[in-house]
């Protein structure tokens, strides 16, 4: 069973480009959520995912980032108009119906 | 507001001493779950342990043990006879039935000296 990968593992982006990450759960799992974390933090949610439905985003989550799933498998997490403060590593996680998360190795984002 | 505080950042231990990782959790809903995870220098958080606020009672898998205690609101993990592999950030977190969403706390780095 292989779990839960993203791709790509590292981006550099310039400030003012946009970036799309994305995610591949594991194949059974109808739950995908998107995290991201910051240097010395614990990871903080940003939206998830039930099978092709947003279920929730979080209200921190600026207008430029979207995500989907269209098929209610892979993932995909856009950011427009990058800004530094965009710099963190980007987790994906996904779970069985509201069980255990199990997490990716992330995508760790650089902004210029 | 649910929130999730792991008091110890950096914890230092010798090889095979016992070390306990605090947990302190806050949230309104009687129905919730607590977790705990490993992120090792690699970098991915690796699943430990998910209770739900219903079953209160200690559980234990090999060197690892948890604590869960409702009156004080803790959820306390604790590595027996530490191992130099066991050095990583432990975060305990925290999800409500309502939502699936972890509220993750800052996290606990445990460094493991031969």
């Amino acid at each position: 069973d292989t779990g839960v990968s993203q791709d790509p593992r590292h981006k550099i982006t310039k400030r003012g480009q946009n970036v799309t990450f994305r995610c591949d759960p594991i194949s059974e799992h109808n739950r995908l959520y998107w995290y991201r974390q910051t240097l010395g933090q614990g990871p903080e949610f940003l939206t998830y995912f039930q099978n092709e439905a947003q279920l929730e985003k979080s209200r921190l989550l600026s207008d430029r980032f979207s995500a989907e799933r269209p098929k209610g498998s892979f993932s995909t997490l856009e950011i427009q108009r990058t800004e530094q403060g965009d710099s963190a590593m980007y987790l994906c996680a996904s779970s069985f119906s509201g069980y255990e998360q199990y997490f990716g190795p992330g995508t760790r984002l650089t902004v210029t | 507001a649910q929130k999730v505080t792991q008091a110890q950042t950096e914890i230092s231990v010798v090889e095979k001493e016992d070390v306990t990782l605090d947990c302190v959790y806050e949230t309104r809903d009687t129905t919730y779950y607590l977790f705990w995870y490993k992120q090792p220098p690699s970098g991915e958080l690796v699943f430990l342990i998910r209770r739900n606020s219903f079953d209160e009672q200690n559980e234990i898998s090999g060197r690892y043990s948890w604590n869960f205690q409702k009156s004080t609101s803790s959820f306390n993990f604790t590595i027996t006879a530490s191992q130099v592999v066991d050095s990583a950030v432990y975060f305990c977190a925290l999800s409500e039935a309502r939502t699936d969403k972890l509220i993750f706390g800052t996290g606990t780095r445990l460094q493991v000296f031969p």
